[in-house]
């Protein structure tokens, strides 16, 4: 699978949009690229996953480079309750791929 | 959105004995479901693979005898932590994938914490 690397932490004002970007420039031409988020204790939740168009839900937006070898995550209004662990992770999407954890971007959402 | 659970949620036991952590998929039917440990202040590690009604895949590294898995449902998983030490003390996540949808999205559970004494 693809390698991915996020920043270890970023801050971002309660209210204003955080940006999360993450680089898979090994991505290949049938991985998606998917985001999780983890609040303190407890399970990782699913965000959003894209191919290779933009991603919009109801949690999130996903704005994948035309190269693939990148990707932001955007949270339009970031709340206090954001305050987690982002992990993008790349994985096929053939239905039972195992989902390989990194380090993630720990966000800050600051009052 | 699709509901994963675990029991217990916390569990604290002695040296030398065995527990059990159930993980269930709530409203959907799940062919396929993973078991994660997470030590303080690290990443998620992947376990082991369970699908239902066949034998699980461990990851390198993960004893197969000492963490027994069992899928015997579409909506429950099971892993006994056998004759527990401390250094299994950890966070225990199980995730299910949707057995009806297309994606790798995988839903998961709160977590067990488990401290062996």
């Amino acid at each position: 699978d693809a390698k991915t690397t996020q920043p270890p932490s970023m801050d971002c004002a309660e209210g204003r949009a955080a940006n999360l970007p993450c680089n898979h420039s090994t991505i290949s031409g049938n991985e998606y690229v998917y985001w999780y988020r983890q609040i303190h204790s407890q399970g990782p939740q699913y965000i959003i996953h894209g191919l290779k168009n933009n991603e919009t839900n109801e949690m999130a937006s996903l704005i994948i480079t035309e190269d693939r070898k990148s990707s932001t995550l955007i949270l339009p209004h970031a709340t206090l309750r954001d305050t987690a662990v982002y992990y993008c992770i790349v994985v096929p999407n053939f239905g039972n791929e195992k989902l390989t954890f990194g380090t993630g971007t720990r966000l800050t959402i600051i009052p | 959105g699709a509901v994963v659970s675990q029991h217990p949620s916390w569990v604290i036991c002695k040296s030398g004995t065995s527990v059990k952590i159930e993980c269930r998929s709530l409203d959907f039917q799940a062919t396929t479901m993973f078991w994660y440990r997470q030590f303080p202040k690290q990443s998620l590690m992947l376990m082991a693979t369970s699908n239902e009604g066949s034998k699980a895949t461990y990851e390198q590294g993960v004893e197969k005898d000492k963490f027994l898995i069992n899928h015997a449902s579409l909506t429950l998983s099971t892993l006994t932590v056998t004759s527990a030490h401390p250094e299994d003390s950890s966070f225990y996540i199980c995730s299910a994938r949707d057995g009806s949808g297309t994606g790798s999205e995988q839903y998961f559970g709160p977590g067990t914490r488990l401290t062996v004494t």
